[in-house]
């Protein structure tokens, strides 16, 4: 069975521009979640959502957006970016509404502002 | 708020040695937590995670952790240490009342390396 896929794997933008990151979550996973992790640290809570609704939100800015579509698969936005803003950006997705902790994680989106 | 704090960034062991990742956290309601491992260019796999019950949880490749509520810890144990357990280990937490929605505190990370 395929895991969880993310779009691009690795990409390089420069400061102002915009980026769109994609996620195909397991198939049957109906939430999706984003984390950044920024080298050296963990990964940090962006956002999640459940079916199509945002149900929470990390300590991120509003130039951090994301979406989630009907058949579950997401993509995070990110505008005007930040050279703060280079990051493996990982995706997870999870199978049930109530959350029990476990997350099934892409390999990530490796993004580098210069 | 939860807090996770793992006590060194970097641990090395020879093969066949003990392996001990320390975790501590702070949580103002009942925790869930977790044990994640990602290895290089990968993403993070769960190692093994307690939620309720049991306070000795046992998780894939050999590795245990003890839940101990008076100490707010959960160390991350494996009795001998193989050279494919070389990567970095994150412990994680997130409220059992499951409203987090998908959030999980990590720590900073342990990067744990292997010596023949």
């Amino acid at each position: 069975d395929a895991g969880v896929t993310q779009s691009p794997t690795h990409l390089i933008k420069t400061r102002g521009q915009q980026v769109t990151l994609r996620c195909s979550p397991i198939s049957g996973h109906k939430s999706v979640s984003w984390y950044q992790q920024v080298l050296g640290q963990g990964p940090q809570f962006i956002f999640q959502y459940y079916e199509k609704e945002e149900r929470g939100r990390g300590n991120f800015p509003d130039r951090f957006s994301a979406r989630q579509f009907p058949n579950y698969s997401s993509e995070l936005n990110v505008n005007a970016l930040l050279l703060g803003d280079s990051a493996l950006y990982l995706c997870a997705s999870s199978p049930a509404g109530h959350f029990t902790g476990e997350l099934f994680f892409g390999e990530g989106s490796r993004l580098t502002v210069l | 708020a939860q807090s996770v704090t793992q006590l060194g960034s970097h641990v090395s062991v020879s093969e066949g040695a003990l392996v001990l990742l320390r975790c501590n956290y702070s949580s103002s309601v009942p925790p869930y937590l977790f044990w994640y491992v990602q290895y290089p260019n990968q993403g993070l796999q769960l190692l093994l995670k307690y939620t309720t019950g049991a306070t000795l949880v046992k998780g894939i490749n050999g590795f245990e952790a003890e839940f101990k509520k008076s100490e707010t810890s959960f160390h991350l144990t494996k009795p001998s240490a193989h050279m494919s357990d070389a990567a970095e280990y994150f412990c994680a937490v997130t409220d059992a009342g499951g409203t987090s929605y998908g959030k999980l505190t990590f720590g900073q990370g342990t990067i744990l390396t292997v010596h023949p």
